[in-house]
């Protein structure tokens, strides 16, 4: 069975950083691009960023360019998302989801984690 | 604002057949596949349609997709009272390089 879970989420100041990482199994990781999907309180889905299965390339949302940075491991089969710079407007559960392709231009993103929150406040 | 554009909300009653919108252009849902997913209350989102029409192993066939030019649908029929939940539209947008969401549309079971 596919699974993936998130960590690192929590409370953090405007200005701040923080790193989520999502460790996968149940599938061949350096097969899959990878990406992460954020839901702010009562809203809908927002893409966040995707990485290749390779980490050749990355892809960003505009609202996160330049702050976020994502990243994986595949001898670890793990993701991560370096988050700089944090705003108010970033507060929400970021999942971690798996591309069906080695490339992450797709929307097709199965399965989902469960999410972690991270909140931004002062 | 989202890109996509779908109903906030939708209802039906019991064994009624229900369809949600969803409206795109042509950098997106004119160019990509529409996946669709559903978020049960209080949990991570799930992918219900894939490449427009096709359905996961599980998905029950009362659940199906369609696409047409920049439009896309997603139609359930013989509803349901587990089926009230979130559903999203989504597509890779080549303007943005980056994929992108309908706003959900929220299914209510009257």
């Amino acid at each position: 069975e596919m699974q993936l879970l998130e960590s690192g989420g929590g409370w953090i100041q405007p200005g701040g950083s923080l790193r989520l990482s999502c460790a996968a199994s149940g599938f061949t990781f350096s097969n899959c691009a990878m990406g992460w999907v954020r839901q702010a309180p009562g809203k809908g889905l927002e893409w966040v960023s995707g990485i290749t299965n390779i980490g050749g390339s990355t892809f960003y949302a505009d609202s996160v360019k330049g702050r976020f940075t994502i990243s994986r491991d595949n001898s670890k089969n793990t993701v991560s998302l370096q988050m700089n710079s944090l705003r108010a407007e970033d507060t929400a559960i970021y999942y971690c989801v798996k591309g069906f392709y080695t490339s992450p231009r797709s929307s097709w993103f199965d399965p989902w984690g469960q999410g972690t929150l991270v909140t931004v406040s002062s | 604002q989202s890109v996509l554009t779908q109903p906030p909300s939708v209802s039906g009653t019991p064994g009624q057949r229900v369809t949600i919108s969803c409206s795109g252009s042509s950098s997106n849902i004119g160019t990509d596949d529409v996946n669709w997913y559903q978020q049960l209350p209080g949990t991570a989102p799930k992918l219900l349609i894939f490449s427009n029409n096709r359905r996961p192993s599980g998905v029950p066939d009362r659940f199906s997709g369609s696409k047409s030019g920049t439009s896309a649908s997603l139609a359930i029929s013989g509803l349901q009272s587990e089926d009230e939940a979130d559903y999203y539209c989504a597509a890779w947008d080549d303007s943005l390089n980056g994929a992108v969401f309908g706003g959900g549309t929220q299914l209510t079971v009257l």
